[in-house]
């Protein structure tokens, strides 16, 4: 069962554009949204990540947009650089302790290529 | 302060053999989570380790297993190998279980079964 959705699965932008990325989940009792960039050979690294209780998080170039009503939130880059071109993924987990650890529920993958 | 730390960085296996992968987690985190990632996917979570005991499991196996060291490192055992089992490992580490701290990712080791 794949509970977070992610699209798209790939994305071409040109440099100094916008890039966005869109997650949709399933499970209501999610209460964390991270989203992860990964490079070729290397492990996932946190970028940027929301809770519900706001809808707009901005970091740098970098902004979640949550739509709590919808299950939705999406990942925004401002003024894309070639620097950005990487694969990006969407997660979400449910915290608290005494949970089965936040384990995280990762989207698919966006595969981002920034042209100069 | 060092990251997480994987080893080896590449292997390759003949189905039905066993392998052990290791993971140093980063200074001061207690918590240590395992990811597989096969080519494409998003990494999928098998089981996280706290205090030195299993603290969650994913939809994998029990050929699967785990442990956590009181230094907090961990191994990943992976009985009985499958060509499915080909994949990108990863350990992440975080400070404490049950809270959203963000994780720290090694860069994995690329498991290959022939």
């Amino acid at each position: 069962q794949q509970q977070v959705k992610q699209s798209p699965q790939s994305l071409i932008v040109q440099k100094g554009g916008i890039s966005i990325i869109n997650c949709a989940y399933e499970n209501t009792a999610f209460d964390y949204f991270p989203w992860y960039q990964q490079f070729p050979g290397k492990g996932p690294a946190l970028l940027i990540a929301i809770r519900p209780d706001v809808s707009e998080k901005k970091e740098g170039r970098f902004t979640i947009s949550f739509n709590k009503s919808a299950k939705q939130f999406s990942l925004h880059i401002m003024d894309s650089q070639p620097g950005d071109s990487a694969t990006y993924f969407c997660a979400a987990s449910k915290g608290g302790r005494n949970n089965a650890g936040n384990m995280l529920t990762f989207g698919g993958g966006t595969r981002l290529m920034v042209k100069p | 302060e060092t990251g997480v730390t994987q080893s080896p960085t590449h292997l390759i296996k003949t189905r039905g053999q066993q392998v052990t992968l290791r993971c140093s987690s980063q200074s001061g985190h207690n918590t240590v989570s395992w990811y597989q990632q096969a080519l494409g996917q998003g990494p999928q979570f098998i089981f996280q380790y706290y205090r030195e005991e299993e603290n969650g499991r994913g939809n994998f196996p029990p050929r699967f297993s785990g442990l956590q060291f009181p230094n907090y490192s961990s191994e990943l055992n992976v009985n009985a190998l499958e060509l499915d089992d080909s994949a990108l490992y990863l350990c992440a580490s975080s400070l404490q279980a049950g809270l959203n701290y963000g994780y720290t990712f090694g860069s994995g080791t690329r498991l290959t079964v022939v």
